[in-house]
């Protein structure tokens, strides 16, 4: 299957502060990128579709200000977490597309662990 | 009604046998299902998918897909404890576009 990276794995922030993670095809390019969230013991949640060169769609619910989602490249994407609180800390996922249509398969990062103190 | 439901579990098997993993979906003009295996703190990873009534095979794996029952399973056979995971369903379009509606996942538990 087609690589997805994540950076980084892992973060610990005070709340206030703003978190960046980046998501990455490596083998691939990658046309749309999906965002997740998954808290413990729940499935996912998909809080946006990024298309290169346009603007995010979010999911009902997912608020756009604080949840930037940046779409520069085929290759990357990036999401930034703005004033994070501590009910922000969840496991962020995000995966991509090889191509479009209902065939298309995703494959998913490895995911970034934010803890908000 | 959930979407996409799936039954929590945990699933208990014993070491070689065959697991059965279910799914059901409420969008009837659904088009792809997909399979995927998540690890406890890790990311989802892509099993199977299948477009098309019957059954699809790769390896110990067999997914089954029932439009008409609007149903979708995953065998797994000689389960292995490797297998300990929980599975989540994966449903697109055409209604949802590009985006996937996920299951809550089963555990799945392979005991030696």
């Amino acid at each position: 299957g087609a690589v997805v990276s994540q950076h980084p794995s892992r973060v610990i922030c005070k709340s206030g502060t703003s978190v960046k993670i980046e998501c990455r095809s490596l083998d691939f390019q990658a046309t749309t990128m999906f965002w997740y969230r998954q808290f413990p013991k729940q499935s996912l949640m998909l809080m946006a579709t990024s298309n290169e060169g346009s603007k995010a769609t979010y999911e009902q619910g997912v608020e756009k200000d604080k949840f930037l989602i940046n779409h520069a490249s085929l290759t990357l994407s990036t999401l930034t977490v703005t004033s994070a609180h501590p009910e922000d800390s969840s496991f962020y996922i995000c995966s991509a597309a090889l191509a479009g249509g209902a065939r298309s398969e995703q494959f998913f990062g490895p995911g970034t662990r934010l803890t908000v103190l | 009604q959930k979407e996409v439901e799936q039954n929590s579990g945990p699933l208990s098997v014993p070491e070689g046998a065959i697991a059965s993993l279910n799914c059901t979906y409420s969008d009837r003009v659904s088009q792809s299902f997909f399979w995927y295996r998540q690890y406890s703190g890790k990311s989802p990873e892509l099993i199977m998918s299948i477009y098309s009534n019957g059954d699809k095979e790769d390896g110990r794996f067999t997914a089954q897909l029932n439009k008409a029952s609007q149903y979708v399973s995953l065998l797994i056979r000689d389960s292995q404890p490797s297998d300990s995971a929980t599975y989540l369903c994966a449903v697109k379009g055409p209604g949802g576009g590009n985006k996937l509606t996920f299951g809550t996942g089963t555990q799945l538990k392979v005991e030696l």
